[in-house]
Parts: structure tokens; sequence; C-alpha cells
């Protein structure tokens, strides 16, 4: 069974400051993809990385697959109270995805 | 492009009763999912299907059955409701080839 651990659960911080999400996982997935979640709404496809050792950046979002491919982060730069919600990170296995537990982010401002 | 719907947005059953939850596409897209979300764990894969005609169990799957006889709908039903089924339930499809899943907004169900 894969599962994709995901920390930290919940974090709280003041609009400017830097924070790191990290998933991580024994199995190893094809890609792995972050989805940011807003309340009473579907999760939406942030990015997707498929590269071992690949870096993608969006904005003030950086995202890394680690080299076997077990491992993910989401790095966030200056957070703004915009970037406030619950992100996710998934991989996909065969037609399948295992979801993490997710982490709520509040930035204060 | 509506993209997901599911249908209804709320609903709050008694125990025991049964209920169709209702998703439909309009993106043709091949491969369909249905999870539901407890908050603190994620979301768990109840069945998905690659293609009409075909379906297959996830991860939590007792409890509930779907069908997929077009490409665009994916009923999920739930035959004996139970307290445990209380959940938010989310929809999703995806084209072929690794495409990332778009998900609807939805089913909050509550059973008491």
């Amino acid at each position: 069974t894969q599962l994709l651990e995901q920390s930290p659960q919940f974090l709280s911080i003041q609009e400017g400051e830097n924070l790191t999400v990290y998933c991580n996982s024994s199995s190893v997935f094809s890609s792995l993809q972050w989805y940011r979640q807003e309340p009473g709404e579907g999760p939406v496809l942030l990015v997707t990385v498929v590269t071992g050792g690949e870096v993608k950046k969006l904005k003030r979002l950086t995202f890394q697959f680690g080299d076997a491919r077990k491992d993910s982060s989401l790095h966030i730069t200056a957070a703004q109270p915009g970037d406030t919600g619950l992100y996710l990170c998934a991989g996909a296995y065969g037609n399948k995805l295992v979801f993490g537990a997710g982490t709520i982010l509040r930035v204060k401002s | 492009n509506a993209g997901v719907t599911q249908t209804p947005k709320f609903r709050i059953l008694k125990i025991g009763q049964s209920m169709t939850l209702q998703c439909t596409q309009d993106m043709n897209h091949n491969y369909m999912y249905w999870y539901r979300q407890d908050p603190g764990m994620g979301l768990k894969l109840i069945y998905y299907s690659v293609g009409a005609g075909i379906t297959d169990k996830g991860e939590v799957p007792n409890g509930y059955n779907v069908s997929r006889s077009t490409t665009e709908d994916f009923p999920l039903r739930l035959e004996l409701a139970a307290p445990s089924q209380t959940s938010v339930y989310f929809c999703a499809s995806r084209r072929q080839g690794g495409q990332p899943q778009h998900f609807g907004d939805g089913t909050r169900l509550s059973i008491l």
C-alpha cells in the first residue's frame, strides 16, 4: 500500500515569512502532484513534478521532487494572506493517486 | 466549460437510507474517480473508472457502488447509509497519459 506522509499538519505564520511543506514516502511514484484546496471547493492543481531531482517554480512557490522520486517539498517565499488554504501532495501510481493528509496553512497579516 | 459537476452540494440522510451522488463531466475524460475527504485524513479513493463500462475498487470501497454507463457520468451509490459515511465526497476526472485530475466542488453528506 502506497502511503504519503505530509508534514506539518498545520502551519500558522506571519505575512512575509518563509515556509516549507514536506511529503515523504517509502514508495516510488511516477509523478507527484501538489494541489491547493479552499473551503467549500475541490482541490486545484498547482504543479506536477515527474523527473527525480526536478525543481519547478510558480511565482513565490518552489516545488522539488526527490532524486529517488519518493519525496517532495513545497517552499513558499514571503507568504501572503492569499496563500492561506489546504495544501495536498499526491503521488501517482498506475491509474491512481494517493494523497497525503494535507497541510493547513494560515498566513496572518 | 462546466468541468466536473457534482450534485447535490449538501444532503442529510437518516441511517439506513440510500442515495446516489451524481457526477458529470463535459471534458470527454476517460478516467473518473470518487474520493471521500474526512478532516485531517486527506482524500481516500473509493472507486475509479478508466472508461465507460469499466470500474474498479479503490482504497475504501465498502458500503458504496458505482456504475459508468457513459463517458460523462459516474454516479456513486450508498445503499445503507451509516454514520461512518458522513464525509465530503469529491468526484474527479482526467485525460489519459498522467494528466492531472480535475475536481468537482464536492457533496457534503451527513448521516444521522
